[in-house]
């Protein structure tokens, strides 16, 4: 399968613990998106890499959250003394420099 | 800024029959418009997008929608609902060119009744 993949699926953690997902985009898409959903809403954005450049970041995207790409492949996403409220569904999606992006299935965050 | 509203939280039909979802849209440029499906605890599958061209257009799983400029609409439509298609539809808008181009609505949840 050469769809977007996405690891961990689910991952529970404590208050205050740090978690980190990752993003394994379509080979040959050169855009990478990370997009944040939680219960009852659609997604919404958190931040955008263009080849290993980080080039936007949401107001959504606090000091505690920070995104990498370091070789333009996958990405991964860090969550520093996570808190309840960080609990939601992580989307990575991708895409080629113009047309559909394609999501992965998502990183499930449960913070206790 | 772009925005998506897509009025109805949730729909119940009957299996067999036809379905249309709302999407209304906010935008300044050309939109570029696009419907997604999510079964639970899943990530999002493109059903079908609108670039330019044929405003009605075509998806998979029977799927199809119609751009309205005049009405900023992008209904979904499908002729006669299959049980395997309850599940959450998103309906997003995107800008050409621009890198953060998407925006989604908050979703129509689908429910089929047999």
């Amino acid at each position: 399968d050469t769809g977007v993949s996405q690891n961990p699926r689910h991952k529970i953690t404590k208050r205050g613990q740090n978690v980190t997902f990752r993003c394994d985009p379509i080979s040959e898409h050169n855009r990478l998106y990370w997009y944040r959903q939680t219960l009852g809403q659609g997604p919404e954005f958190l931040t955008y890499f263009q080849n290993e450049a980080q080039l936007e970041k949401s107001r959504l995207l606090s000091d505690r959250f920070s995104a990498e790409r370091p070789k333009g492949s996958f990405s991964t996403l860090e969550i520093q003394r996570t808190e309840q409220g960080d609990s939601a569904m992580y989307l990575c999606a991708s895409r080629a420099r113009v047309g559909t992006q394609y999501f992965g299935p998502g990183t499930r965050l449960t913070v206790l | 800024a772009q925005s998506v509203t897509q009025p109805d939280i949730h729909i119940t039909v009957s299996e067999g029959a036809s379905l249309e979802l709302r999407c209304n849209y906010s935008y300044g440029a050309t939109p570029y418009l696009f419907w997604y499906v999510q079964s639970p605890g899943q990530g999002l599958q493109l059903l079908l997008k609108y670039f330019s061209g044929d405003t009605l257009v075509q998806g998979i799983k029977g799927f199809e929608a119609e751009f309205k400029r005049s009405q900023s609409s992008f209904n979904l439509r499908k002729p006669s609902v299959h049980w395997s298609d309850a599940a959450e539809y998103f309906c997003a808008v995107g800008e050409l060119g621009n890198n953060n181009d998407m925006r989604f609505g908050a979703g129509t949840r689908l429910t089929v009744k047999p």
